[in-house]
């Protein structure tokens, strides 16, 4: 799987959307970008994934550049309660069976 | 919406104790998995089963085993306990198929063995 790199953390106000990127300059054409979070003492929580298009659900949009090289995971009307690490994964269609989550990035959302 | 749950969120257990570790998902799903995760080392596959009766190593198999007798069930039993199995445990499910198909986890079960 290529490796991503996200920030460390970042900060966003309440009701402000947050936009948190990834970069994964070594994708390849079969791979697809997962965008899961984590928030603290709890399991990680699936939040959307994509291949090539933007795709958008009730969590989140996700944004894929042309040359799918970085994505932007967006969610639009940041609460409190996403306050989270949130964790940038690609994943090959043959990937195998495991998840592999890097450092991800620490999103503080602030009243 | 798709529902992993596992028995316990804390466990205390003693050294050399045999250790059940339960996971239901009620989404049907035929791909369930069991993690652990650990601050620095991330997250780290045990094992992991396609059907019933059916199991497969992850990187890290050692001191565990696994049941899964009925589809919607996924037990991890660590044989021994020892201390260096306290972590936090996670189990997941599927649907088939491959890279385009979430893992959708369960809360977890932080284990500390004594």
């Amino acid at each position: 799987d290529a490796k991503t790199t996200q920030p460390p953390s970042m900060d966003c106000a309440e009701g402000r959307a947050a936009n948190l990127p990834c970069n994964h300059s070594t994708i390849s054409g079969n791979e697809y970008v997962y965008w899961y979070r984590q928030i603290h003492s709890q399991g990680p929580q699936y939040i959307i994934h994509g291949l090539k298009n933007n795709e958008t659900n009730e969590m989140a949009s996700l944004i894929i550049t042309e040359d799918r090289k970085s994505s932007t995971l967006i969610l639009p009307h940041a609460t409190l309660r996403d306050t989270a690490v949130y964790y940038c994964i690609v994943r090959g269609y043959n990937a195998g069976n495991m998840l592999t989550f890097g450092g991800g990035t620490r999103l503080m959302v602030k009243p | 919406d798709v529902k992993v749950t596992q028995s316990s969120r804390y466990l205390v257990k003693r050294t050399g104790e045999k250790v059940f570790l339960e996971c239901v998902q009620d989404m049907d799903h035929e791909n369930m998995f069991w993690y652990r995760q650990d601050p620095g080392l991330g997250l780290r596959l045990i094992y992991f089963s396609y059907d019933v009766k059916m199991k497969e190593k992850g990187d890290i198999p050692e001191g565990y085993s696994v049941s899964r007798e009925k589809k919607e069930r996924f037990s991890l039993i660590l044989e021994s306990a020892s201390t260096n199995q306290t972590s936090m445990y996670l189990c997941a499910s599927s649907s088939p198929g491959q890279g385009d198909q979430p893992q959708h986890f369960g809360d977890g079960t932080r284990l500390s063995i004594l």
